[in-house]
């Protein structure tokens, strides 16, 4: 059975940097796009961007372009997600997502995010 | 990339049937059929309930069924159980490689 393992919480100060890690089980990594969502108390999911762990190809939501780095290590099966210059609103539980991708004829079908890590919460606090 | 638009909360009655709506616009929901609901706990991941606008997960109720008309996708949920109660979030693909969330629904079970 296919699961997502994150890294523990993490307590950062405004301006600081955090690396949020995912950790796949079997081959998830090799048919799939992992996904960064997030979600700040109260409020609702959030999607921050992708990776597609084959090809190391990433996209991020426009709102974070420039702040996050996403990459990946295909001998631990691990996605990593890091974000600078953080800030408080930064503050939020991120999910990383796994989403099965088939490419038929040179177009793109999305079976949607159906495996999710447990979490990771991120508080940013000075 | 603006978020979808949910009404804030719904509720039913045991054994009744509720309606989500999640309205997009025509560069996501009215232009794509990869449209997909999460149920959400408090506290938990939140859970894959449909995908590709209508189809079901191995292992999810048929209680739940997806819908889309143009820029409008819907979750109906028949049958309501108390075990229904939770937050629920449509997503929709919205090109150029992105994906958007809608603001989610509060579902009740009275």
């Amino acid at each position: 059975q296919v699961q997502l393992v994150q890294s523990g919480n993490e307590v950062t100060r405004p301006g600081a940097s955090v690396k949020v890690s995912c950790k796949a089980s079997g081959d998830t990594f090799y048919t799939s796009y992992i996904h960064w969502v997030r979600q700040a108390p109260g409020q609702g999911l959030e999607w921050v961007g992708w990776i597609n762990p084959k090809t190391g190809g990433t996209n991020p939501a426009q709102q974070f372009q420039g702040r996050i780095t996403m990459t990946r290590d295909m001998s631990v099966n691990t996605a990593y997600m890091e974000m600078t210059g953080l800030k408080s609103d930064d503050t939020a539980t991120y999910y990383c997502a796994r989403e099965l991708v088939m490419v038929i004829g040179g177009d793109y079908f999305y079976h949607g995010m159906d495996v999710w890590g447990q979490g990771t919460t991120v508080t940013v606090s000075s | 990339q603006s978020a979808l638009t949910q009404p804030a909360a719904v509720s039913g009655s045991p054994g009744q049937s509720i309606t989500i709506s999640c309205t997009g616009g025509s560069s996501d929901i009215g232009n794509y059929n990869f449209v997909s609901w999460h149920q959400h706990h408090p506290g938990k991941a939140p859970k894959l309930m449909i995908y590709e606008v209508n189809k079901r997960p191995s292992g999810i109720s048929n209680r739940f069924s997806g819908s889309k008309s143009g820029n409008l996708a819907s979750l109906t949920i028949s049958g309501l159980q108390t075990e229904d109660e939770a937050h629920y979030y449509c997503c929709s693909y919205a090109g150029r490689s992105t994906w958007v969330f809608g603001g989610g629904t509060k579902l009740t079970v009275l």
